[in-house]
């Protein structure tokens, strides 16, 4: 089965600590992408990637880091400069051309709380 | 950064009524998307259109791209509780970034059986 997968479906930092989020597609997608939902929110972008070894920032990247080594894989790390509470992390990807190519696909998401 | 303005924000119907919501923006977008989140879980898409006027159906839910490129409606026919969700719409704006997606806060719908 084609898709996007998260790992793991929840996750606690404590206060300090840097953690890592992993999102994977087996999709084709050129573009991976990961968003931040708090609450009554609207999703918000925090990075990008349209191509392998390359990576921009969303709306709210201060605190967190990205890599793109592989087209499948994007993990997001959330440092310990994030003070951010608890919040819903959800991954994307889509082709970058083409009709359809803004169209964004969703993973299930990784809930992250902060002990 | 800049959001869509979308409404209503919650709605509590009876089941087999019709559903209508819309997203609406001073912008002029390319692109508009209707996805559905339930609690828990990554939103899915429901209907995807590209092209200004396009109305497109996908089961009981119908989605238009507005004339003016700057708003976008879906209905949902005859609710059923399975329903029951947050819906969002998000949309490409003109001359925006490749993958740059606009998202309204949401539509949070409730069905009584």
């Amino acid at each position: 089965d084609g898709g996007i997968t998260q790992s793991p479906k929840y996750l606690f930092r404590k206060e300090g600590q840097n953690v890592t989020l992993s999102c994977e597609q087996n999709l084709n997608h050129d573009a991976m992408y990961w968003y931040r939902q708090d609450p009554g929110q609207g999703l918000r972008l925090i990075y990008y990637s349209q191509i392998v070894n390359d990576f921009q920032k969303g709306d709210i990247a201060e605190g967190y880091s990205v890599s793109r080594e592989k087209k499948e894989s994007f993990p997001l790390t959330v440092t310990s400069a994030q003070k951010h509470p608890t919040a819903f992390y959800l991954c994307a990807s889509s082709f970058t051309s083409g009709s359809a190519g803004d169209t964004q696909y969703f993973g299930p998401g990784t809930r992250l709380t902060v002990l | 950064g800049q959001q869509l303005n979308q409404s209503p924000q919650s709605m509590f119907i009876q089941e087999g009524e019709d559903v209508s919501m819309n997203c609406t923006s001073s912008s002029i977008f390319n692109t508009w998307l209707w996805y559905k989140q339930e609690p828990g879980e990554g939103p899915v898409l429901l209907i995807a259109l590209y092209k200004a006027g396009e109305l497109t159906s996908n089961g009981r839910l119908t989605a238009q791209f507005g004339i003016t490129r700057k708003d976008s409606f879906l209905n949902i026919s005859a609710s059923i509780p399975s329903d029951v969700g947050i819906y969002f719409c998000a949309g490409l704006r003109y001359g925006g970034s490749q993958g740059n997606l606009i998202f309204g806060k949401g539509t949070k719908l409730s069905v009584k059986p």
